[in-house]
């Protein structure tokens, strides 16, 4: 149990086009998601986090424009990056925490703007 | 904010070595995790271990909360074993799981 599912697994977009990211609870409801980014070689920065039926909260820096969150149900929050640009390529994962299981991570999306 | 430190930076074993991976972290904390990422970017969660030892197959892990520290150890290492592991804490009193700079695993056959 306490699956996280994520897509896609990779993306390649023109510079100005948008870009969602879906993230689900598989096996469990969720009303809390996590937003992280990985750049090449470096740990995992928290983006924001994405809470059901409110406004997610954005950690320091992070432009709130840019990267639109959306929870609108307990399974499923999207990760909208728009008008993207070449330095927004990254590794982009989100995350849950089913009780009793710690946090649990999907598999990730590799984001590619050309 | 608490500060989650992890040693070594890398690390090259040869297959069949055992190795202790540590972290290191400044403030209380109320759940810890150890993952594992594959060179495919996903992550395993290995042990979820606020405190005392856990152990699955050849790994097992060590959390002593008091002096703020975890270990890691990997027995017998074998090649699948490679990638970057990653200590993660949720500290007391916060909501946000920090994660550590990680320890880059390299098994060589």
């Amino acid at each position: 149990g306490a699956v996280v599912s994520q897509h896609p697994s990779w993306v390649i977009c023109k510079s100005g086009t948008s870009v969602k990211i879906e993230c689900r609870s598989l096996d469990f409801q969720a009303t809390t998601m996590f937003w992280y980014r990985q750049f090449p070689k470096q740990s995992l920065m928290l983006m924001a986090t994405s809470n059901e039926g409110s406004k997610a909260t954005y950690e320091q820096g992070v432009e709130k424009d840019k990267f639109l969150i959306n929870h609108a149900s307990l399974t499923l929050s999207t990760l909208t990056v728009t008008s993207a640009h070449p330095e927004d390529s990254s590794f982009y994962i989100c995350s849950a925490l089913p009780t009793g299981y710690g946090y649990t991570f999907g598999s990730g999306t590799r984001l590619t703007v050309v | 904010g608490i500060q989650v430190e992890q040693s070594p930076p890398d690390l090259i074993l040869q297959e069949g070595a055992n190795s202790t991976l540590r972290c290191n972290f400044s403030d209380s904390v109320n759940n810890l995790q150890w993952f594992h990422q594959n060179p495919w970017g996903q992550l395993i969660n290995l042990f979820y271990i606020p405190s005392g030892t856990k152990q699955n197959g050849r790994l097992s892990a060590t959390t002593v909360a008091t002096e703020r520290y975890s270990l890691l150890y990997i027995s017998s290492s074998q090649t699948t074993d490679s990638g970057v592991y990653f200590c993660a804490v949720l500290y007391t009193g916060g909501f946000k799981t920090i994660f550590g700079a990680g320890t880059r695993l390299f098994v060589k056959a």
